[in-house]
C-alpha cells in the first residue's frame, strides 16, 4: 500500500465549477498535510497546509482533513484555467530528529480546466 | 524573505560523467534542507536531507551523495552518472524552529538533468 495515493488523472472540470481533489494516507499518526501546486516544468508551490480534522479556507481554495478516514481534500471554487496544473498531496510522517519529519508525496492529480 | 536558489536550471550530462548540483537559501538561518528527485511520471523522492552543517541522512542508496558546506548551502553529488539519474533536481527548505509538526516545504526552482 502507497503511503499517500492520488489519482493522477487528468481531472477535467469546465471553467467556474468546482474541482474536487482527493488523498488518502496510509499512516494513522500523520500530522501534518499540505497541497502543492505544480505547473508543468516548474517546481511545487506550497498552497495549502492543515493540521487538525475540518475544512480550512484560503481564498477559492478550501482544504478538508478527516484523520478517521485518512483522508485529505482540496476544493478548488471558481475553477480557472490558471488553475490547470498538477496537484500534490503531502503528508508528514512521525519519525526524525532535529526538528526533521518526513514528507511524502503522492504522485498528483493533473486538473485541467476547460475555458 | 526567504529565497532559494539553484543552478544550473538545466544539465545535459553524458553517462559516466561527474555531477554537481548546488543549492543556497537567503534570508534564513540553521535551516532543514533537502534535495528530491522527480522522474517523468513519477512522484517526488526524497534522496538526502540535512539539519545542519555537515550533518547529511540519505533515503535511498544510489551513486549520488550530498555535502552541506555551509549553513545555507547544500550540494548534490555524483562521480559517475547513470542514464536512470535523469530527472528534475529539486532542494527545499523547511524552518526547524517552527516545530517538528509544522514541517512547511518550499522548494527551488529546479534543476533538469538528462543523462544521455
Amino acid at each position: 500500500q502507497k503511503e499517500v495515493e492520488q489519482n493522477s488523472g487528468p481531472l477535467s472540470v469546465p471553467e467556474g465549477a468546482i474541482a474536487s481533489l482527493n488523498c488518502t494516507y496510509s499512516d494513522r499518526g500523520s500530522q501534518s498535510f499540505f497541497w502543492y501546486r505544480q505547473y508543468s516544468g516548474k517546481s511545487p508551490e506550497l498552497i495549502m497546509s492543515i493540521y487538525s480534522n475540518g475544512d480550512k479556507e484560503d481564498g477559492r481554495f478550501t482544504a478538508q482533513l478527516n484523520k478517521a478516514s485518512q483522508y485529505v481534500s482540496l476544493l478548488i471554487r471558481d475553477s480557472q484555467p490558471s488553475d490547470s496544473a498538477t496537484y500534490l498531496c503531502a503528508v508528514s510522517l512521525r519519525g526524525g530528529s532535529g526538528g526533521y519529519q518526513k514528507v511524502t508525496f503522492g504522485i498528483g492529480t493533473k486538473l485541467q480546466v476547460i475555458p | 524573505s526567504q529565497t532559494i536558489h539553484q543552478w544550473p536550471a538545466t544539465l545535459v550530462q553524458p553517462v559516466g560523467s561527474p555531477l554537481s548540483l548546488e543549492c543556497t537559501v537567503e534570508g534564513t538561518s540553521n535551516p532543514n534542507l533537502y534535495w528530491y528527485r522527480q522522474a517523468a511520471g513519477r512522484g517526488l523522492q526524497l534522496l538526502f536531507y540535512s539539519v545542519g552543517i555537515g550533518q547529511i541522512s540519505s533515503e535511498v542508496p544510489q551513486n549520488l551523495s550530498a555535502s552541506r558546506p555551509q549553513d545555507r548551502q547544500f550540494i548534490l553529488s555524483s562521480k559517475k552518472l547513470l542514464l536512470s539519474d535523469s530527472g528534475f533536481y529539486l532542494c527545499a527548505w523547511s524552518d526547524p524552529r517552527r516545530g517538528g509538526s509544522y514541517n512547511e516545504q518550499f522548494f527551488g526552482p529546479g534543476t533538469r538533468l538528462t543523462v544521455l
